[in-house]
């Protein structure tokens, strides 16, 4: 059971605007930057977006951050078949002795 | 440009040590925090260790804590996670992750290895 909880699955219709979730505590999302991960099958994990809304570089406009009190979210509009990919957040959890998070992970599908 | 090369997987018995190396290349190492990410078989990633620019600070997942030790040479441009006392828990795809920003503290990792895949079996 993760700490950052995602919705496992999504899914979405080419065209259309996505939004996925990832919910925190005050330790976590709720004082620390999140970011936000692109994996696509057998390949290694991509960053898409840092300090909640920064895309890295070569990152599609139509993704999005945004981050509100202990929660994260990550948009995607205008949704593409190569989209289709597992997305994960991040956040540092100043809780214990300090320690990074991911989320569980959700599996985006492009119907 | 910027590539991080892992080394040193394999399969190991419980209870055994192995130890794995980031060589990185195309940018300033000793600037950067450098991190351990692995994602077991069909499951999500998990954050494993990081090491500061200067190697002098180091924070663990609870998972490994006391038993996986991270490290770096700045002067080989190399960074290493020796791994003690492995369960089949630890079996996984071990990535290195170098840090995007300024802290050590932060999940802001702008580029990955290829992976490396440690499989604990008796």
């Amino acid at each position: 059971q993760s700490v950052l909880t995602q919705p496992p699955s999504a899914s979405g219709t080419p065209g259309q605007s996505i939004t996925i979730s990832c919910s925190g505590s005050s330790s976590n999302i709720g004082n620390n930057l999140v970011d936000w991960y692109q994996q696509l099958p057998g390949t290694a994990p991509r960053l898409l977006i840092h300090s909640n809304n920064q895309r890295s570089s070569g990152v599609p406009g139509r993704f999005s951050g945004s981050k509100s009190g202990t929660s994260a979210y990550l948009t995607i509009s205008g949704l593409q078949s190569e989209d289709e990919a597992d997305y994960y957040c991040a956040a540092w959890d100043d809780s214990l002795s300090g320690r990074g998070l991911f989320g569980g992970g959700t599996k985006l599908t492009v119907l | 440009q910027v590539q991080l090369v892992e080394s040193g997987g394999g399969v190991v018995h419980p209870g055994n040590s192995l130890r794995l190396s980031c060589a990185a290349s195309g940018f300033m190492f000793n600037r950067r925090g450098m991190h351990w990410v692995r994602q077991p078989p069909g499951k999500g990633l998990e954050w494993v260790a990081v090491t500061s620019l200067d190697g002098f600070n180091e924070y663990y997942a609870d998972s490994v804590r006391g038993r996986f030790t991270v490290s770096r040479d700045n002067s080989k441009n190399t960074m290493y996670l020796q791994m003690n006392r492995l369960t089949t828990d630890d079996t996984a795809v071990y990535y290195c992750a170098r840090g995007g920003g300024s802290m050590t503290t932060q999940t802001f990792f702008e580029d990955w290895g290829q992976g490396v895949l440690v499989t604990v079996s008796s």
